[in-house]
């Protein structure tokens, strides 16, 4: 089955750097990577996804990249605000089949 | 999105006692749902996939008589945590997709579980 690797797991910035969190996947049939952004208490939010046969995509501050070959995928957020604080979780599925997370990053912006 | 919504929020019930959660999928339609537990300061980990009108998929290690799942409905799934124990103690989340909406899986509010 799919296993997602994770890493930072915590990850400490300035206000206005940019913070980058790193996945990688093992199964090469899953086609569809969400990161959620979750806060304490809360259920997950989408914040981006990215399909297979998509290399890149951005929303406004926040970027996903794919690289397939390699099976990794990066989450960028570029202007970090205090608000940016919160865990992060990358996911990797196939379709519609169970959503298999990564072990999370803990992401704290320092004014 | 698609709203899920999940009851209760909180719950504490003591030592061998059962606790029922339910799933709604308010505006669609839910053949499958998907159970996650979240341990503290941990990722969420698929507990089972409730499909409705059939048995439910339960992944590696976890007891599928402690952890009862129903999916009677379109749009209800319930999980049972059966005899609990301070163990149990965890935040339980379920999801569900909405095809017609894409790939995209919506999350309930989870359920903050402590056995005392």
């Amino acid at each position: 089955g799919e296993n997602v690797e994770q890493h930072p797991s915590t990850l400490s910035v300035q206000e206005g750097d940019s913070a980058v969190i790193k996945c990688t996947y093992s199964d090469s049939a899953s086609n569809y990577f969400p990161w959620y952004k979750q806060e304490l208490g809360k259920r997950p939010q989408l914040i981006i996804d990215i399909r297979s046969n998509v290399g890149e995509k951005k929303d406004q501050r926040i970027a996903v990249t794919l690289n397939k070959t390699a099976k990794h995928f990066s989450l960028h957020i570029t202007e970090t605000q205090p608000e940016d604080s919160a865990v992060y979780f990358c996911a990797a599925t196939q379709g519609a089949q169970k959503l298999v997370f990564g072990q999370g990053t803990r992401l704290t912006i320092n004014p | 999105g698609a709203v899920v919504s999940q009851h209760p929020s909180r719950v504490i019930c003591k030592s061998g006692t059962s606790v029922k959660i339910e799933c709604r999928s308010l505006d669609f339609q839910a053949t499958t749902m998907f159970w996650y537990r979240q341990f503290p300061k941990q990722s969420l980990m698929l507990m089972a996939t409730s499909n409705e009108g059939s048995k439910a998929t339960y992944e590696q290690g976890v007891e599928k008589d402690k952890f009862l799942i129903n999916h009677a409905s379109l749009t209800l799934s319930t999980l049972t945590v059966t005899s609990a124990h301070p163990e149990d103690s965890s935040f339980y989340i379920c999801s569900a997709r909405d095809p017609p909406r894409g790939t995209e899986a919506f999350f309930g509010q989870g359920t903050r579980l402590t056995v005392v």
